[in-house]
């Protein structure tokens, strides 16, 4: 079993639509990251999370520690925002800098 | 702002020939981290280091070393290129933490896709 799992693999979304990614986890963790993969492949950090909520812009990402579980959502989806989403974490073992553990990402389509 | 950079980009080698990835972290930063993202999979940790010292090993091939030099730049050495080789290969850079507890994030480099042929 993965340290860190997403669900769904694959979203595919309207315009406009709200949409929700989630991600589980095993262990502890210091951190939680959302990062976006485009089709070119470079990875972008959208949101760093130890507790809590964050928001930016459309995107909002929460976290809760004890229910290891993490969300992140899109407000009024659109076509740009077609991407891997991949939850990845930094586990409380490696303390409070190291290399972090990935999921597997989903892959979302947003239609116009 | 000043991002993390990687080069080459796109790299094509043959079986058995070397290959060298260069990581630039951005300004400052001290800690650079290695990962290889095969076709269809999730980013795996190959190395790290922290002031030009080794701080963490992963999945690394005992066929690939690595190193991070006095400006914080850090270099992959790969050789003896295998076909399962090819994949994309990310640095990521950060800052160390003064204290405990404090995470800081990681940024992402664009990556250098290596097609071994």
């Amino acid at each position: 079993k993965n340290e860190v799992e997403q669900s769904p693999q694959n979203l595919t979304a309207q315009e406009g639509e709200f949409i929700t990614i989630n991600c589980s986890y095993s262990v502890g963790i210091s951190a939680l990251h959302w990062l976006q993969q485009h089709p070119g492949g470079g990875i972008v950090s959208l949101f760093m999370l130890s507790s809590g909520k964050k928001k930016h812009g459309r995107l909002i990402a929460t976290i809760n520690i004890q229910e290891k579980h993490s969300s992140l959502h899109i407000t009024a989806s659109h076509p740009r925002d077609s991407a891997v989403y991949i939850c990845a974490v930094l586990p409380l073992w490696k303390g409070s800098q190291g290399n972090l553990i990935f999921g597997k990402g989903t892959k979302l389509s947003v239609k116009p | 702002a000043a991002g993390v950079i990687q080069s080459p980009r796109h790299l094509i080698k043959e079986k058995r020939e070397t290959a060298t990835l260069k990581c630039y972290p951005i300004p400052r930063h001290d800690t650079v981290y290695w990962y290889q993202q095969g076709p269809g999979q999730d980013p795996q940790f190959l190395i790290s280091f922290y002031e030009k010292m080794q701080s963490d090993k992963g999945s690394i091939p005992d066929r690939f070393s690595a190193q991070q030099f006095s400006d914080y730049h850090s270099e992959l050495n790969m050789s003896s290129l295998e076909l399962g080789d090819s994949a994309l290969y990310f640095c990521a850079s950060s800052l160390r933490p003064p204290l405990a507890g404090i995470t800081y994030e990681q940024y992402f480099g664009p990556g250098t896709r290596l097609t071994v042929t």
